[in-house]
C-alpha cells in the first residue's frame, strides 16, 4: 500500500464548476499536508499548506484534513481554465522528505 | 531571475551512456533535492542534501551519483543509463532543515529520455 494515495484521473469539468481533488494517507503520525499545482511542462508549486486537521482557505481554494480518517481534500469553487492542471497532494514524513500522491489531471473546460 | 534553475532541460541519449543533470538555487536554502517523476507523474525522492552532506538517500541504484559542490548547487550524474531511468528529473530546495521539509521550491525539471 502507498503512503499517499490519489485518484490520477483525468477529471473534466465545465468552467465555474466547483471541483473535489481527494488523497488519503495510511501513517497516522503525519501531520503536515500540502497540495501542490503542476502546469504542463513544469515543477510543481505548492498550492496550499496545512497542519493538523482542520479547513484553510485562500481565495478559492480550500484544503481540508480529516486526521480521523486519513483523508485529504482540496476544493476549488468557480474553477477557471487556468485551474487546469495536475494537483499532487503532499504530506510531510517529518524525517526530512515530502511523499507525494500520484497526481490528479484536471481539465476545465471553458 | 529564476529560483531553482536545471540543465538540461531535455536530454535524448542511448542505453549504457553517461550523463549528467546540475541544479543551482538562488534563494539561500540550506536544503537541496532530488525527485524522479515518472510517466504516470509519480513524484518520488531520490535524495537530500543538507548543506552539502547527504542526508536521505532512497535506495537508489547505485548508477546514480548526486554531488554537491557547495549548498547553492547539486547535480546528479547517472551512469550506464537504462530504459527505466526515462523519467523527469526535478531539482527542488527547502528553507528547513530539520526533521519538518518544509515548503519545497522546484526546477523545471530535465526530462530524460534514454533509447
Amino acid at each position: 500500500q502507498k503512503e499517499v494515495e490519489q485518484d490520477p484521473g483525468p477529471l473534466s469539468v465545465p468552467e465555474g464548476a466547483i471541483v473535489s481533488l481527494n488523497c488519503t494517507y495510511s501513517n497516522s503520525a503525519f501531520q503536515y499536508f500540502m497540495w501542490y499545482r503542476q502546469y504542463s511542462r513544469k515543477g510543481p508549486e505548492l498550492l496550499m499548506y496545512t497542519y493538523s486537521s482542520g479547513n484553510k482557505e485562500d481565495g478559492r481554494f480550500t484544503a481540508q484534513v480529516d486526521k480521523s480518517s486519513k483523508y485529504i481534500s482540496l476544493f476549488i469553487r468557480d474553477s477557471q481554465p487556468s485551474d487546469s492542471a495536475t494537483y499532487l497532494c503532499a504530506t510531510d514524513n517529518q524525517g526530512g522528505k515530502l511523499i507525494f500522491g500520484q497526481g490528479t489531471e484536471l481539465s476545465v473546460k471553458p | 531571475d529564476t529560483a531553482v534553475s536545471q540543465t538540461p532541460k531535455y536530454l535524448v541519449t542511448q542505453m549504457g551512456n553517461d550523463k549528467s543533470i546540475k541544479c543551482e538555487q538562488n534563494l539561500g536554502h540550506d536544503t537541496m533535492y532530488w525527485y524522479k517523476q515518472d510517466s504516470k507523474k509519480f513524484l518520488k525522492i531520490m535524495f537530500s542534501y543538507n548543506n552539502k552532506e547527504l542526508i536521505i538517500n532512497e535506495t537508489v541504484p547505485n548508477r546514480f551519483s548526486p554531488k554537491s559542490p557547495d549548498k547553492a548547487h547539486l547535480n546528479l550524474h547517472i551512469n550506464s543509463l537504462e530504459l527505466g531511468d526515462s523519467a523527469v528529473y526535478f531539482c527542488a530546495s527547502s528553507q528547513l532543515s530539520g526533521v519538518v521539509a518544509g515548503e519545497l521550491f522546484f526546477g523545471e525539471g530535465s526530462r530524460l529520455t534514454v533509447l
